[in-house]
């Protein structure tokens, strides 16, 4: 099955200790791309990645690191997460060589950054 | 800059048609999907135009005039499991994905 596997789905943390948001696709796409979500303002994107270890700063990068090693994984780094981090975070994956196929979203990380 | 516009929040009752609209500003266009997003849960894909007109889906259409930067998502015989956020997301010529802030939908009984 065509899947994005995000983990985890919940968390509950302090403030500056560090995390990691891990997301993992199975459909070989180019395209991956973290969002997050907070109400009112629709989806925000904090990274992309085109390719392997080709990664791209989004609207809202700051306070995130990304890193793209291998294809099929894409993996979102709080190095120290303060509380205007919370927030709900899809990853989502695309092909680049058929842009009418959309993308395929994890099923979101509620994180709680306290 | 690019900007993708739609109605913050509907409300129609059960059993009713609804339009959703979304107009955009973009640098460069390469087709607009529509999602549909529950609560807390991940957005799911409903419809995708590229070219002029209109394209049917069940109960689901959208329509697409790219010379006006314009689209609407038209939902037919609303059930309450269509409650929900409907999103607009423009291909723009970076193949970048632009998105709106969404349209909340709610249908009363």
């Amino acid at each position: 099955e065509a899947q994005v596997t995000q983990n985890p789905r919940y968390l509950i943390t302090v403030t500056g200790k560090k995390l990691t948001v891990t997301c993992s696709q199975n459909m070989n796409h180019e395209y991956m791309s973290w969002y997050r979500q907070d109400p009112g303002l629709g989806l925000r994107q904090i990274y992309y990645s085109m390719n392997v270890e080709v990664t791209d700063k989004g609207d809202v990068p700051e306070g995130y690191k990304v890193s793209r090693k291998e294809k099929r994984n894409f993996p979102l780094i709080l190095e120290s997460p303060s509380p205007n981090q919370t927030s709900l975070y899809f990853c989502a994956s695309s092909s680049l060589r058929e842009t009418s196929q959309p993308q395929h979203f994890g099923d979101g990380t509620r994180l709680s950054i306290l | 800059g690019q900007n993708i516009d739609q109605p913050t929040e509907m409300t129609a009752t059960e059993g009713a048609i609804v339009q959703i609209n979304c107009t955009y500003q973009t640098s460069g266009f390469n087709g607009l999907f529509w999602y549909q997003q529950h609560a807390g849960e991940a957005p799911t894909f409903l419809s995708y135009n590229v070219l002029d007109g209109l394209e049917e889906k069940g109960r689901f259409s959208s329509f697409l005039s790219r010379s006006k930067g314009y689209s609407y998502l038209l939902l037919k015989e609303l059930q309450m499991k269509d409650s929900a956020s409907y999103l607009c997301a423009v291909i723009d010529s970076n193949y970048q994905l632009i998105w709106g802030a969404g349209t909340k939908l709610i249908i009363k009984p």
